[in-house]
């Protein structure tokens, strides 16, 4: 079965940018799989972000983009804000088996 | 606004049958998918299945042959149905609702799920 592979953690500074990415174990992930970010805080259920690969939500922060970056989905924040401090999960859909992989999350300091 | 309220019973013994319930006030149930997402103890996400407002499902394969996620359309509500559950099964279940491309935008509350003896 398909492995999606984030970065376990980052560390950004506030007012910083980062960029966050997902990377899939059978090879480039392209707009094909569709690409999902979410975030999660403490206690809280996730938050969607970005589906298919760039588009937000009408609630999604304009500091958070999605793109596809040398092979990976990214997920880039731009003037990050000490409230971004959470944990990021991507979503890949692998269309042979019909099914979605998540990641497993990127924890995110905001420090 | 769209709101899913999910309900179902929190502990299980192994080997017991999961079953929860989500409904949708607020909103359309036509034209969406309808997921079951789970998440262990500090653990991250997995998903579970769908189901498509006409009933037809796909599932995460490590689960199929004990999941089953079914649609009343009548009552605005999807379900989930999970066997021979374990200790490993221990988590919050979420349900969600998507469409094509953004499998998740809305989300449930989440329940609770402890299978111990």
């Amino acid at each position: 079965q398909t492995v999606v592979t984030q970065e376990p953690s980052l560390t950004v500074s506030p007012g910083g940018t980062v960029t966050l990415t997902c990377a899939s174990s059978t090879g480039a992930v392209t707009s094909s799989h569709y690409p999902n970010w979410f975030q999660q805080k403490p206690g809280q259920a996730p938050s969607t972000l970005i589906y298919s690969t760039s588009n937000k939500h009408s609630w999604t922060p304009a500091r958070f983009s999605g793109s596809l970056l040398g092979g990976k989905a990214a997920l880039t924040l731009s003037g990050v804000q000490p409230e971004d401090e959470a944990d990021y999960y991507c979503l890949l859909y692998c269309g042979d088996a019909q099914l979605w992989v998540f990641g497993g999350g990127t924890k995110l300091t905001v420090l | 606004q769209v709101q899913l309220k999910q309900w179902g019973a929190g502990l299980l013994k192994p080997s017991e049958t999961l079953s929860l319930t989500c409904a949708v006030y607020g909103g359309s149930f036509s034209g969406y998918y309808w997921s079951w997402i789970r998440q262990p103890p500090g653990g991250g996400l997995e998903w579970i299945g769908e189901v498509s407002h006409s009933g037809s499902t796909k599932y995460n394969p490590s689960l199929k042959s004990r999941v089953t996620i079914s649609v009343d359309t009548s009552k605005n509500q999807f379900s989930l149905k999970l066997n021979s559950m374990t200790a490993a099964d221990t988590a919050v279940y979420h349900c969600a609702r998507g469409f094509s491309g953004s499998p998740v935008d809305i989300w449930g509350q989440g329940t609770m799920v402890t299978v111990s003896s």
